[in-house]
């Protein structure tokens, strides 16, 4: 079945880096764009990043722009997200999302993992 | 503040309909964008409910369905049941922002 599985939480004290993954099963990875959204305790979603299917596009969320960084391998059908110059206000679980047409950038987010959760505390 | 506005609760009693109104701009839904609605129950990860509008993933009970006029869009629940008591979200896309974006997200009580 379709499956998506984050990993690479933790906690990490601000200023600091992680790499989360989502590795993809089910279905023919390089056919469609991702998404990273974020949860933050007792908020709501909060829309991260954006890559295509080829990597050829990416688009951030000006709240992480120049410190969160996307990118996918497809040969390994995963998806990353590079964070750097962490800061509190990172704090939230971090969920990938499939777009839900071949090829389609702006779509429904149709399937989602689990989510991985990062905490950016001295 | 989020781009798309929801009211931060609504309730009604089991068998009963209730209605979550996403309203937006000329931006993102009066735009032309789609909307999509997703169901987030307690403890879990967001799950779609609606695409493209008033379209039902497969599995999707069609006492759910949505719509869109203008820079709003609704969600309608028909006959509730305990199990439907969530967060749902709204979500398009702005071009202002050249970004996607979500609802802040209304909490549905089953009474």
């Amino acid at each position: 079945q379709v499956q998506l599985v984050e990993s690479g939480g933790g906690v990490v004290q601000p200023g600091g880096s992680l790499r989360l993954s989502c590795a993809a099963s089910g279905f023919t990875f390089s056919n469609y764009a991702m998404h990273w959204v974020r949860q933050a305790p007792g908020k709501g979603l909060e829309w991260v990043t954006f890559i295509r299917y080829d990597g050829s596009n990416k688009y951030y969320a000006d709240s992480v722009k120049g410190r969160l960084t996307i990118s996918r391998d497809n040969s390994k059908k995963t998806l990353y997200l590079q964070m750097n110059s962490l800061r509190p206000d990172d704090t939230a679980v971090y969920y990938c999302a499939k777009t839900g047409r071949v090829g389609a950038t702006k779509a429904s987010m149709d399937v989602w993992g689990k989510g991985t959760t990062v905490t950016v505390s001295s | 503040q989020s781009v798309l506005t929801q009211p931060p609760s609504v309730s009604g009693a089991p068998g009963q309909r209730v209605t979550i109104s996403c309203t937006g701009s000329s931006s993102n839904i009066g735009a032309g964008y789609d909307v999509h609605w997703y169901q987030q129950l307690p403890g879990t990860a967001p799950k779609l409910l609606i695409y493209g509008n008033s379209n039902r993933p497969s599995g999707v009970p069609d006492r759910f369905s949505g719509s869109k006029s203008g820079t709003s869009a609704s969600l309608a629940i028909t006959g509730l049941q305990a199990e439907d008591e969530a967060e749902y979200y709204c979500q398009s896309y702005d071009s202002s922002l050249s970004g996607w974006v979500f609802g802040g997200g209304t909490k549905l009580t089953v009474l």
